[in-house]
């Protein structure tokens, strides 16, 4: 399984975009990255996924590098209902499985 | 369209207690997880399930058992409750496409005494 990783927290001014980064340079070419976020106490949301191109949706965008080693989350005008840790996910593929394994993520706080 | 629900959301047991935590969905999803929150842990995966009838077990699967028997619920149960395992319980489903996204629920929390 591909691992990721993320800074522990970052902070970002409201109206701002936030570029949250991950790492997951053991990715086979047949896994996705995928983004979740967690609000406190609230069930995680998916955000948005991608194989190798760029994706964007209402939400955010989502940037993978060409050799698909890393990819940063972008939150185009970070709100304060946007703090919460957010998680990057490289999906495990093959089989019969369709597991997620969640890591601990980038708490992000925007400020006022 | 109620999307996850998990039952209860708060329940404190007893050392030895046993229950049984229910998740339901109505999106008629193939996939079903559980999930358990510890701070500063992230989310570790306990069971899934990739269909009706059939269970898998996850990272952390000792000392919880899960069932599959309809195809909209997924139960899991804690036979003899330990302190260890409170925590917060998280339930998620999905279709069966590597490119679909998961629904969770709101959480159980579970505290063990």
């Amino acid at each position: 399984d591909a691992k990721t990783t993320q800074p522990p927290s970052m902070d970002c001014a409201e109206g701002r975009a936030a570029n949250l980064p991950c790492n997951h340079s053991t990715i086979s070419g047949n896994e996705y990255v995928y983004w979740y976020r967690q609000i406190h106490s609230q069930g995680p949301q998916y955000i948005i996924h991608g194989l190798k191109n760029n994706e964007t949706n209402e939400m955010a965008s989502l940037i993978i590098t060409e050799d698909r080693k890393s990819s940063t989350l972008i939150l185009p005008h970070a709100t304060l209902r946007d703090t919460a840790v957010y998680y990057c996910i490289v999906r495990v593929a093959g089989g019969a499985t369709n597991k997620l394994i969640f890591g601990t993520g980038t708490l992000l706080a925007v400020q006022p | 369209n109620a999307g996850v629900t998990q039952t209860p959301k708060f329940r404190v047991l007893k050392t030895g207690q046993s229950m049984t935590l229910l998740c339901a969905q109505d999106m008629n999803h193939e996939y079903m997880y559980w999930y358990r929150q510890d701070p500063g842990m992230g989310l570790r995966l306990i069971h899934y399930s990739v269909g009706e009838g059939t269970t898998a077990k996850g990272e952390v699967p000792d000392g919880y058992n899960v069932s599959r028997l309809k195809k909209q619920n997924f139960l899991l149960g804690l036979e003899s409750a330990a302190p260890s395992q409170t925590s917060v319980y998280f339930c998620a489903s999905s279709y069966d496409r590597v490119f679909t996204e998961a629904f969770f629920g709101q959480g159980t929390r579970l505290t063990v005494v």
